[in-house]
């Protein structure tokens, strides 16, 4: 079954530095997001990406954030500074689009990032 | 705005036992209802969905009704089993939301043997 991956499963950075965290959605999906829950928090959403472009971005998905879809694969979050807040895991998440089951997100396993 | 509103966790039951974890929503328009799991050190998986009134969802045991007269969406499961342990999350789509999920806050459930 077809599923979205992430890479890396877990990433040690130090404050101030540039993290990029790469995502291959599911290949005939169009639209395309990433989520960040901090541990025991709720899942919160950070941006959303359709037709090369942002569609979408929450308070959280400051300046620091951007997206891009390089290629036609893949899918990549950069965090251009890092603070410790951070700290979280960040998801990779794509649907399709097209009935009938266009609205259904499917998540990858996550990025496990920690700032320190 | 649009909200999932989950019970609050932890919840531990014996195995066997009954399991409902209770998902209020506030949406205007016709959302369209899910419930994600996300196992110990794994990421979020779809458990089942619903997408209009009175649909059933079901999945490995679990079900859910979108009950649009009490605005609920409530996670059953008759008998659950150690390997049912893990956080379950109620989520929300709508149009008003541009397609993305609004969660809940999570409910973990631990099952001993």
């Amino acid at each position: 079954e077809p599923e979205v991956t992430q890479t890396p499963s877990h990433q040690v950075t130090q404050m101030g530095q540039e993290v990029i965290l790469r995502c291959v959605p599911i290949s005939n999906h169009l639209y395309f997001y990433w989520y960040r829950q901090i541990l025991g928090q709720k899942v919160e959403f950070l941006v959303s990406f359709y037709n090369n472009e942002i569609s979408e971005k929450s308070e959280i998905f400051d300046d620091q954030f951007s997206v891009e879809r390089p290629d036609g694969s893949n899918f990549t979050l950069k965090i251009r500074s890092t603070k410790l807040e951070d700290s979280a895991m960040y998801f990779c998440a794509s649907r399709t689009g097209r009935a009938p089951s266009g609205n259904t997100i499917y998540f990858g396993e996550g990025s496990w990032l920690t700032v320190v | 705005g649009d909200s999932v509103t989950q019970m609050e966790g932890p919840v531990t039951l014996s195995e066997e036992a009954c399991l409902t974890i209770n998902c209020t929503y506030t949406a205007t328009g016709y959302p369209s209802l899910f419930w994600y799991v996300q196992y110990p050190g794994e990421g979020l998986q779809l458990l089942l969905k619903a997408t209009k009134a009175d649909d059933k969802g079901s999945n490995k045991g679990f079900e859910a009704t979108y009950r649009k007269e009490t605005t609920s969406f409530h996670l059953e499961k008759g008998s659950v089993q150690v390997s049912d342990s893990a956080v379950y999350f109620c989520a929300l789509t709508s149009v008003n939301q541009g397609g993305k999920l609004i969660f809940g806050q999570g409910t973990e459930l631990s099952v001993k043997p």
